[in-house]
């Protein structure tokens, strides 16, 4: 079966235009979760998507990131007005069920260069 | 101050040694998890540990979760270059519902 599905694989912006990062998690996942990783580091957490439940949007590092999930599957991480500390690669992951019993299954996530 | 720390930050080694990586924290844990990551690529799940005092095998990997739930440790025997990648451990502290939070991270070098 497909696993979860990034786009687009790389994405190189100017500093101050906004951007759009999909996520296609797989299909009957309940948990969707965005993370972001700075090279060779360790994943720093954004929002996190269970169900109909509002999302837990603590991690997200400025109000100029949003991130909607539509229909219980797609989801899409928007960063407006992008600066070069958002230079990152950007990972989506979903779950069967709410974690943390149950395991993530990451995408190959998003290379997010801001110039 | 991250709420999982991991060590060391970086580990190389020859093929045919032995390795450990910790994870470590203050919170209390209903479970932890460890993953792998390759470049390019995102984290793949190695185990899920759940009981204080688990001891878990996965072939030459041992994975053992403390008996207060607020460590873990990864044992590599006879390390191999396919072991080589960023080695995360992951949880979500009682306290915090389902956000699951990572560690920094070991990255494990392999030489042949």
């Amino acid at each position: 079966g497909a696993g979860v599905s990034q786009s687009p694989s790389n994405k190189v912006t100017e500093k101050g235009k906004d951007v759009e990062l999909r996520c296609d998690p797989i299909s009957g996942h309940t948990a969707l979760y965005w993370y972001r990783q700075s090279l060779g580091q360790g994943l720093e957490f954004l929002i996190y998507f269970q169900g109909n439940s509002a999302p837990d949007k603590s991690g997200l590092p400025s109000d100029r990131f949003s991130a909607e999930r539509t229909g219980g599957s797609v989801s899409t991480l928007t960063i407006q007005r992008t600066q070069q500390e958002d230079s990152a690669v950007y990972l989506c992951a979903s779950s069967r069920v709410a974690p943390p019993l149950s395991p993530l299954h990451f995408g190959n996530g998003t290379r997010l260069t801001v110039t | 101050t991250q709420l999982l720390e991991q060590s060391p930050q970086f580990l190389s080694i020859q093929e045919g040694e032995n390795l450990t990586v910790y994870c470590n924290s203050s919170s209390v844990f209903s479970s932890l998890q460890w993953y792998r990551q390759e470049p390019g690529e995102g984290p793949v799940l190695l185990v899920t540990v759940v009981t204080g005092g688990e001891v878990k095998k996965l072939k030459r990997l041992t994975f053992q979760f403390g008996d207060a739930r607020k460590d873990s440790s990864l044992h590599i025997t006879a390390a191999q270059p396919g072991d080589t990648g960023l080695y995360l451990c992951a949880g979500a502290p009682l306290a915090a519902g389902n956000k699951l939070t990572f560690g920094g991270g070991t990255r494990v070098l392999v030489k042949p």
